[in-house]
């Protein structure tokens, strides 16, 4: 079945840690891959995205993502993490049979940050 | 600019009222998107507009009715709700036409039926 997983429904980093946030998919063809991040009562703002090329794409707030094909994973990466990173993070998905306008969003990881 | 503006903010309404969310944008897209997203969950596609026709329904309810006036304008009609339908309702939009589609979302209207 076409899934995004995303296993870790919250995680708890110290503020200047590294950070990595892990995706998954299941689609018989890569589909576009988003990373989003929702703050409190917010709409979604786009971190990154991959459609095709070099796998290692970087976004805003110092964020960057790997695709990697062999594990249909996505993973999000931040080197040092900021108490303003603290959010819900969406790995979303859209199928290119869909044209790129059906988005499947995972669960979300709700990201806290510790001083 | 890349900002959608979605009103009202908040929303309360009866399951008798009728209301509508309203969105808006001024980037030149040609794809609209409607979505519903409960607590602690992530957002549920309910329709897109593309060149202002609907493309996408995502067997929603008939109790919300969508309407794209314009390629600027959005809108989503309520009629007789039920509390269940109570959730955060955001609208996106993008360029438009086949492929990628990078998604701007709005703030969304925080809705609440008693």
């Amino acid at each position: 079945a076409q899934s995004v997983t995303q296993p870790d429904i919250h995680i708890t980093v110290s503020e200047g840690a590294s950070l990595e946030l892990r995706c998954n998919y299941s689609y018989g063809a890569t589909p576009y891959l988003f990373w989003y991040v929702q703050s409190p009562g917010q709409g979604l703002q786009l971190l990154l995205k991959y459609f095709s090329g070099d796998t290692l794409v970087q976004g805003i707030k110092g964020f960057e993502a790997e695709f990697k094909r062999s594990q249909s994973s996505f993973n999000l990466r931040k080197p040092s993490v900021h108490w303003s990173d603290a959010a819900e993070y969406f790995c979303a998905v859209a199928p290119l049979n869909t044209g790129g306008f059906k988005t499947i969003f995972g669960a979300g990881t709700r990201l806290f940050v510790k001083a | 600019d890349t900002e959608v503006t979605q009103t009202p903010k908040h929303l309360v309404m009866g399951m008798t009222n009728k209301k509508s969310l309203k969105c808006e944008q001024h980037m030149g897209h040609r794809a609209m998107y409607w979505y519903k997203q409960k607590a602690k969950k992530p957002p549920e596609l309910m329709f897109v507009y593309s060149y202002e026709k609907l493309s996408i329904n995502e067997s929603v309810p008939s109790r919300f009715s969508p309407e794209c006036p314009n390629s600027s304008l959005l809108n989503l009609h309520l009629h007789a709700l039920q509390p269940e339908d109570s959730a955060l309702y955001l609208c996106a939009s993008s360029q438009g036409g086949r492929g990628a589609n990078i998604q701007y979302f709005g703030a969304g209207t925080r809705l609440s039926v008693l």
